[in-house]
């Protein structure tokens, strides 16, 4: 079964800190996501890789940037986080962008304070 | 713009009785539709797919083009089934877009 890693559950960070949130996947999958998940509104898309070094922006990319060295691992950075950016995120991936399964990562709070 | 509704942010239905989520989306050429699920404390998953045309945990999904929906139904609800749902769709080759999710809880 695909495996979708976030490595922190919970993280607590001051406002101005930069702010890097890991996700891996072992199954060989192209495309990569990062979504924030807010009560109210849904899932937005903040970045998705589609091949290492890839990226493109989504919905709501102002205020993060991706990182994709290599295909299993995809980290969003939160150059200078800010209390708007206290969220949950959610990694994903998947074979393709389009009209595929998202197998989706546990998540990780993320409080800025 | 490819655009997911879901006019309802929390139902509440008695077990045993059927549930409706209502799903509208505005997309121009052929959409395919999803609806995830995420329990509590457990990670957000796929429930069913309109090209699949399965029925899973009893709950099946129709996409009517005319209407632009694709409404997630239950003839008796489980308590079991409380939980956030949500609707996406997948157009040409652009990522999931997701609605803005229902939360169903249902009463013993």
């Amino acid at each position: 079964d695909v495996k979708v890693t976030q490595s922190s559950r919970y993280l607590v960070k001051r406002t101005g800190e930069k702010v890097f949130l890991e996700c891996v996947q072992d199954m060989d999958h192209e495309n990569m996501f990062w979504y924030r998940q807010d009560p109210g509104l849904g899932l937005r898309l903040i970045y998705f890789s589609y091949d290492v070094k890839m990226k493109e922006k989504g919905d709501i990319p102002e205020g993060y940037s991706v990182s994709r060295e290599k295909k299993e691992r995809f980290s969003l950075i939160l150059e200078s986080a800010s209390t708007n950016q206290t969220s949950m995120y959610l990694c994903a991936s998947s074979f393709l962008v389009a009209g595929e399964k998202l197998f989706f990562g546990s998540g990780t709070q993320l409080s800025v304070l | 713009a490819q655009r997911v509704t879901q006019p309802e942010k929390l139902l509440s239905v008695f077990k045993g009785a059927p549930v409706e989520l209502k799903c509208n989306y505005s997309y121009s050429g052929s959409p395919e539709l999803f609806w995830y699920v995420q329990y509590s404390r457990q990670r957000l998953q796929l429930l069913l797919r309109h090209i699949s045309r399965e029925s899973i945990k009893g709950f099946t999904a129709d996409l009517n083009k005319g209407e632009t929906s694709f409404h997630l139904k239950k003839p008796f609800a489980q308590e079991e089934d409380s939980a956030m749902y949500y609707c996406a769709l997948s157009s040409g080759n652009t990522p999931l877009v997701f609605g803005k999710g229902t939360r169903l809880s249902v009463i013993a």
